[in-house]
């Protein structure tokens, strides 16, 4: 079934450890981003990437870091320099780089920083 | 700018009431609108969208109609169940394919 996976769903992290978090996707979507979630809080932009080999900055890009070398992966690192890292990570695609398309989400990684 | 103001939560309803959760946005140009919803522990899905003003989305008794007039995209359902209860979440998107999100609201539904 096409669709988007993100691994792990639990991870827990020692502080001063850089975490790496895996987004796939097999719906050809062109566009994928990465969304931080804290409870009772909406969805906060992270990084976001139209095309393969670019990505850009969102809201909160501190003490995260991204790449995009193939069409359908699109992890996200996030590195001792992230001051609160634990929360829920969301990553999704969009079929479109520009207009209406919808976003498609994955089920979610939950990072707790012990 | 661009971004969505929604009703704060959370809410409760006993079954087979009626839901109305308010979303007001900002935007230019001409915005496609969303609602998702999530349910605990999991991602966020695509409930209903619109693309121009006046469309009504619907899907599993839900809808929403978009309102260019007052900037709006208010989701209603008629006799609610159980089985709603999650946080919903209004959005937008716009030129350069970008996505805003309101904060959420959580709704209950006792039997």
């Amino acid at each position: 079934d096409g669709g988007i996976t993100q691994s792990p769903k639990y991870l827990f992290r020692k502080e001063g450890q850089n975490v790496t978090l895996s987004c796939e996707q097999n719906l050809n979507h062109d566009a994928m981003y990465w969304y931080r979630q804290d409870p009772g809080q909406g969805l906060r932009l992270i990084y976001y990437s139209q095309i393969v080999n670019d990505f850009q900055k969102g809201d909160i890009a501190e003490g995260y870091s991204v790449s995009r070398e193939k069409k359908e992966s699109f992890p996200l690192t996030v590195t001792s320099a992230q001051k609160n890292p634990t929360a829920f990570y969301l990553c999704a695609s969009s079929p479109r780089t520009s207009g209406s398309g919808e976003l498609f989400f994955g089920e979610g990684s939950r990072l707790t920083v012990l | 700018g661009n971004s969505v103001t929604q009703m704060e939560g959370p809410v409760t309803l006993s079954e087979e009431a009626f839901l109305t959760i308010n979303c007001t946005y900002t935007a230019t140009g001409y915005p496609s609108l969303f609602w998702y919803v999530q349910y605990p522990g999991e991602g966020l899905q695509l409930l209903l969208k619109a693309t121009k003003a006046d469309d009504k989305g619907s899907n599993k008794g839900f809808e929403a109609t978009y309102r260019k007039e007052t900037t709006s995209f208010h989701l209603e359902k008629g006799s609610v169940q159980v089985s709603d209860s999650a946080v919903y979440f209004c959005a937008l998107s716009n030129t350069g394919n970008q996505f805003y999100f309101g904060t959420g609201t959580s709704l209950t539904v006792i039997p």
